[in-house]
Order: structure tokens, then sequence, then C-alpha cells
């Protein structure tokens, strides 16, 4: 079965430290990578995604197909880095929905 | 350029009750789908649509119905309401690509007592 795990529920820390998300999935193929995230009161968006290789807001992701994961990481966190993040993954072929993993609440601390 | 509207925001109803939760796009995006999100269990799909007039069960579909008669537009519909379908609910677009990313609305948070 296609599974996305998010083994942290919680992860907290102090501003300044680094911080990594982790993200491993169980699919057949190449997947699409995608993270979201969820500020308080405010609706999912886009984080980043693999296939733009990009850098947003300091955080990056990278993937190791070797151990299927999509780890997020920040070097310094910031306060404002404080959310709930979502890895969702895009099965190869098919019906472009994603399944989201449970999520990880990021709280960073003065 | 709204994105994604869902009405309402919030709503309580009782057990047994029945409504429907709006969800309405402005991007012309053919895929759609509703969301579930409750504490400790991330989000799951409950519905899709991958075009009008076409729609498919995601993950939790029971006690849900949805139709998708435009492009723009895709309720779900809660026929007799349940303590369990207490959550916040969030319908999402995207445009259909593998590599494109889904446009959530503000999200529905439905009260069943």
């Amino acid at each position: 079965a296609q599974r996305v795990t998010q083994p942290e529920k919680l992860l907290s820390v102090f501003k300044g430290a680094p911080v990594e998300l982790k993200c491993n999935y169980s699919y057949s193929g190449s997947p699409e990578l995608f993270w979201y995230v969820q500020y308080s009161r405010q609706r999912l968006q886009l984080l980043l995604r693999h296939i733009s290789r990009e850098s947003i807001k300091g955080f990056t992701a990278d993937l190791n197909k070797g151990e299927t994961s999509f780890h997020l990481k920040k070097p310094f966190a910031q306060e404002e880095d404080s959310a709930m993040y979502y890895c969702a993954p895009i099965p190869s072929g098919g019906s472009y929905i994603p399944t989201f993993g449970r999520g990880t609440s990021l709280i960073v601390h003065p | 350029n709204a994105g994604v509207t869902q009405t309402p925001k919030f709503q309580v109803l009782k057990t047994g009750q029945s409504m429907t939760l709006q969800c309405a796009q402005d991007m012309n995006h053919e895929y759609m789908s509703w969301y579930r999100q409750d504490p400790g269990m991330g989000l799951r799909l409950i519905h899709y649509s991958v075009g009008a007039g076409i729609t498919d069960q995601g993950e939790v579909p029971n006690g849900y119905n949805v139709s998708r008669s435009t492009t723009e537009d895709f309720p779900l519909r809660l026929l007799s309401a349940a303590p369990s379908q207490t959550s916040v609910y969030f319908c999402a677009s995207s445009s259909g690509t593998g590599s494109s990313p889904l446009h959530f609305g503000n999200g529905t948070r439905l009260t069943v007592t």
C-alpha cells in the first residue's frame, strides 16, 4: 500500500537551532514530492516541491530515493516558522491527488 | 483572484441533520478534492473529482456525497450528520499535472452535537 510517514507529531526547538522534519514514503515509481505548511489561522499552502529544487523561507528538502525520504530542513529556525507541516507525495501516474502525512507541528521558542 | 472559496466558515449541526459545504474555484482547475483534518490524523481525502461529471471516493468517503456539475463548483453533502463528522473540512483544487500544487480554501469548521 502507498504510504507516507511523518514520525514526529511535535518538534520543539529554540530560535536559531537547526530543524529537520522527517518524511518517508512507500510509493513505487517516482512520485512527485511536496511540503505544505499551515500557519495559525491560515489556509494550507504550498511550501516547496521537489521538482523545483528551490529554497523557500530558508527551507530545503532533499529527496533520497534509496531511503525513500524527503526530509525538510532549515539551518536556523525562526519563531515565524512555527506551524503545522505536511509531507504530500503524488504517485506517478494515476489521479494526481496527493496523500498527506499526519503532519508535524513545529514550535520554535524564542 | 479569489482562488478557492469555501462556505460556511463555521457550522453547528445536530445529529441527523443534513447540510452542504460549498466549494468554488475560479482558476479553471480540473481537479478538486475534499479533505477532513483531525488532530493526530492529518488530512484525509474524502472525495475527489478529475473533471466535471467525474467523481471518485477517497480514503474516508462514508457519510458524504459529492457531485461535480460544473468545473467551478464541488459541493460536499452530509446526508445525516454524526458526531464523528465533527472536523475541519478543506476543499482544494489543482490543474491536474503531477507537479502542480494544491490550492486550498480557508476551511469549514463543523461541529455535530
